[in-house]
């Protein structure tokens, strides 16, 4: 089963909004990613935060994580076109050396 | 850097048909992996090497073999394949062994099955 569940499976903005992502995981983890996938590409990593920090900036990112709540969000802000893509998280789990991924957030910007 | 390459991009076999599909990476990596996607969905991981002569089952190990002989390469073979095994596939490496490390993926392979 996958550990971590993104929310919502899709989203459609225009161009200069906001776009934000939810991410949710069963187990308790050391660290968790967010990567991006275009279209018929590979995924690029997008940011890590880890289980002791609650807030981290990337440029026009924002990731938050909520460990109480296991949980994680990621906000892309003033969105453009270019952005739009595939999101997922992935987390690490307690144990082992598996990186395990959402099922991903589907967002299109329209131009 | 080439960075992670993957060959072939696409691929059609028939079913029963064995095939092997090849990563290599140029970035001293240790650990690599092997995922597969489908149609609307996350990656799975299928297995992964922590380093050279050592690898282990991921989610969904069941009709795939991997070694791990070199820390450049890490190739996945299929058995005998099956139409279940339609999916695209997408290898990943990661500096050292810490499983949070940033993964860099490779473009793909297209794998479909008859």
């Amino acid at each position: 089963s996958q550990q971590g569940e993104e929310d919502p499976q899709a989203l459609s903005i225009q161009e200069g909004e906001n776009a934000t992502m939810n991410c949710s995981y069963k187990t308790s983890i050391n660290n968790l990613q967010w990567y991006r996938q275009n279209s018929g590409r590979g995924l690029v990593h997008l940011i890590l935060i880890r289980s002791n920090e609650r807030e981290k900036h990337s440029g026009r990112l924002r990731v938050t994580l909520d460990t109480s709540k296991k949980s994680s969000s990621l906000l892309i802000t003033a969105s453009r076109a270019a952005d739009t893509a595939s999101y997922f998280c992935a987390t690490d789990g307690t144990g082992g050396f598996k990186t395990i991924f959402g099922a991903g957030t589907r967002l299109f910007v329209k131009a | 850097n080439a960075g992670v390459t993957q060959t072939p991009k696409f691929q059609v076999l028939k079913t029963g048909q064995s095939m092997t599909l090849q990563c290599a990476q140029d970035m001293n990596h240790e650990y690599m992996s092997w995922y597969r996607q489908d149609p609307g969905m996350g990656l799975r991981l299928i297995h992964y090497s922590v380093g050279a002569g050592i690898t282990d089952q991921g989610e969904v190990p069941n009709g795939y073999n991997v070694s791990r002989s070199t820390t450049e390469d890490f190739p996945l073979r299929l058995l005998s394949a099956a139409p279940s095994q339609t999916s695209v596939y997408f290898c990943a490496s990661s500096p050292g062994v810490m499983r949070a490390d940033t993964q860099y993926f490779g473009p793909g392979t297209r794998l479909t099955v008859l």
